[in-house]
């Protein structure tokens, strides 16, 4: 399969402890994004890169959120400190940077529970 | 971006096409109109985009309205895989823009045996 790999696929953790998701997006796209989704609601905008550069962050992204991406290929998102309220899912999609309508396509997502 | 307005829940008949409303009054000449769904426990899956010419793929149909003003997802022969969450985004493309998407509430889409 070449599509979008995230792992973990569940988290669970103690409020208070960092977590560290993963995100592989599909080999040839240079664009990548972190999206976040509560229960309920559609995923909400959180970071995107292109290539290593890390171009825009929501301010849904506070100080204790931090996102990388240091080879333009894998990236990372680290929650410091995690609180109640950081439990959702959260979803990375890749696309290319062809033609400016290229699609979004996701991964599976890494559900996070705080206990 | 536009503003999408879909209805909350549809039911279908397993067999029968499903056609899925989107109204986006306020689209714009160079927003384009995306689908995508999502599964339980799964991600968001791509299902078809346009501007404006009704576009075909092999997982559904999309017709947008010669104003541009609304659009039809259909599914031509509905599934109980089809039962998920349809999302409807309008998304403006800019040079250096981020091109995030912006996700409503989307339509539960409930196909019945």
């Amino acid at each position: 399969d070449t599509g979008v790999s995230q792992n973990p696929r569940h988290k669970i953790t103690k409020r208070g402890q960092n977590v560290t998701f993963r995100c592989d997006p599909i080999s040839e796209h240079n664009r990548l994004y972190w999206y976040r989704q509560t229960l309920g609601q559609g995923p909400e905008f959180l970071t995107y890169f292109q290539n290593e550069a890390q171009l825009e962050k929501s301010r849904l992204l506070s100080d204790r959120f931090s996102a990388e991406r240091p080879k333009g290929s894998f990236s990372t998102l680290e929650i410091q400190r995690t609180e109640q309220g950081d439990s959702a899912m959260y979803l990375c999609a890749s696309s290319s940077s062809g033609a400016n309508n290229q699609p979004q396509h996701f991964g599976d997502g890494t559900r996070l529970s705080i206990l | 971006d536009a503003k999408t307005t879909q209805p909350t829940s549809m039911d279908c008949a397993e067999g029968r096409a499903a056609n899925l409303p989107c109204n986006h009054s306020t689209i714009s000449g160079n927003e384009y109109v995306y689908w995508y769904r999502q599964i339980h426990s799964q991600g968001p899956q791509y299902i078809i985009h346009g501007l404006k010419n009704n576009e075909t793929n092999e997982m559904a149909s999309l017709i947008i309205t010669e104003d541009r003003k609304s659009s039809t997802l259909i599914l031509p022969h509905a599934t109980l895989r089809d039962t998920a969450v349809y999302y409807c985004i309008v998304r403006a493309f800019r040079g250096g823009a981020t091109n995030k998407l912006i996700f409503g509430t989307g339509t539960l889409l409930a196909v019945q045996p």
